[in-house]
C-alpha cells in the first residue's frame, strides 16, 4: 500500500533561521498535496497545497517544493518564529479526499 | 466564515459501549473525511462522505461507520468499544471530493476504559 515518509522526526532551529522539513511519498498516482501544521491540542491547520503539474508554490514565509523524479515533497519556512513549533505533516491525496498522512517531524523553534 | 465544528470535544467510555460523533463542515463544503489519530499509527483515513454517500473508506473493521446528512452535517460510530478505539478523531471537510482544499475540526478526543 501507500506510505508517507518523513526523513526526520524531530528538527530544532535557532529562531529567525530558515526550516526546512522533509517528505517522501511512494505512490507515483498521487496528484495532490497538502502540509498541515499541528499543534497541541489541535487540529491539523491547512498550510499550503500543490498539485503535480506545478514544481514550487509559494505562500506567505512558506514554500513548497515538489520533485517528482525522486517522489519528494519539503517545506520551507522563512524566518521560523517561535510560533511555528509544532508537528508538521505532509499528506497525498490520489483520488477522492483521501488522503495518506506522514508519521509528521516536531519543529522547535529556540528563541 | 466558521470552520469545522466537532462535538463533543471529550468522551470517555467503556469497552463494549458505543458512540457517536458528530461534525458540521464549513458552510459550503459538501465533504466531509473522517480520521483517527493515534500516537502509535499517526493520522488514518477512516471514510469520506460526499452528498450523503460514502465516496472512500479506509482499513477500518466494520465496527466504525458514518453517515452524513441532507445539510451536509455528519457523524460516526463505534461499536463494541475496543481500549485501542483510544484516539483523536478528527473530522475534515471540503468544497467537492477529489483534489480540494481539506480543513480539519478540532477533534474529539475518545478515551475507551
Amino acid at each position: 500500500g501507500e506510505s508517507v515518509g518523513l526523513h526526520l522526526p524531530t528538527l530544532s532551529v535557532q529562531e529567525g533561521d530558515n526550516s526546512i522539513i522533509n517528505c517522501a511519498y511512494s505512490n507515483s498516482a498521487s496528484d495532490y498535496f497538502i502540509w498541515y501544521k499541528q499543534e497541541s491540542g489541535k487540529g491539523p491547520q491547512f498550510i499550503i497545497d500543490i498539485r503535480s503539474n506545478m514544481d514550487k508554490r509559494q505562500g506567505q514565509r512558506v514554500t513548497v517544493l515538489l520533485n517528482k523524479t525522486v517522489k519528494h515533497l519539503s517545506l520551507q519556512i522563512a524566518a521560523t518564529q517561535p510560533g511555528d513549533s509544532a508537528v508538521y505533516f505532509c499528506a497525498e491525496n490520489t483520488g477522492g479526499n483521501q488522503f495518506y498522512f506522514g508519521t509528521g517531524t516536531s519543529l522547535t523553534v529556540i528563541p | 466564515k466558521a470552520g469545522v465544528t466537532q462535538t463533543p470535544r471529550y468522551l470517555i467510555k467503556t469497552r463494549g459501549q458505543q458512540v457517536t460523533l458528530s461534525c458540521s463542515p464549513i458552510s459550503g463544503h459538501r465533504s466531509v473525511s473522517w480520521y483517527q489519530q493515534t500516537p502509535g499509527q499517526g493520522l488514518q483515513f477512516l471514510f469520506e462522505y460526499f452528498s450523503e454517500t460514502q465516496r472512500n473508506k479506509g482499513n477500518f473493521p466494520g465496527r466504525f461507520s458514518g453517515r452524513q446528512f441532507s445539510n451536509s452535517r455528519s457523524e460516526m460510530n463505534v461499536s463494541t468499544l475496543e481500549l485501542g478505539d483510544s484516539a483523536l478523531y478528527l473530522c475534515a471537510s471540503s468544497l467537492g471530493s477529489g483534489g480540494y482544499e481539506q480543513y480539519f475540526g478540532p477533534g474529539t478526543r475518545l478515551t475507551v476504559t
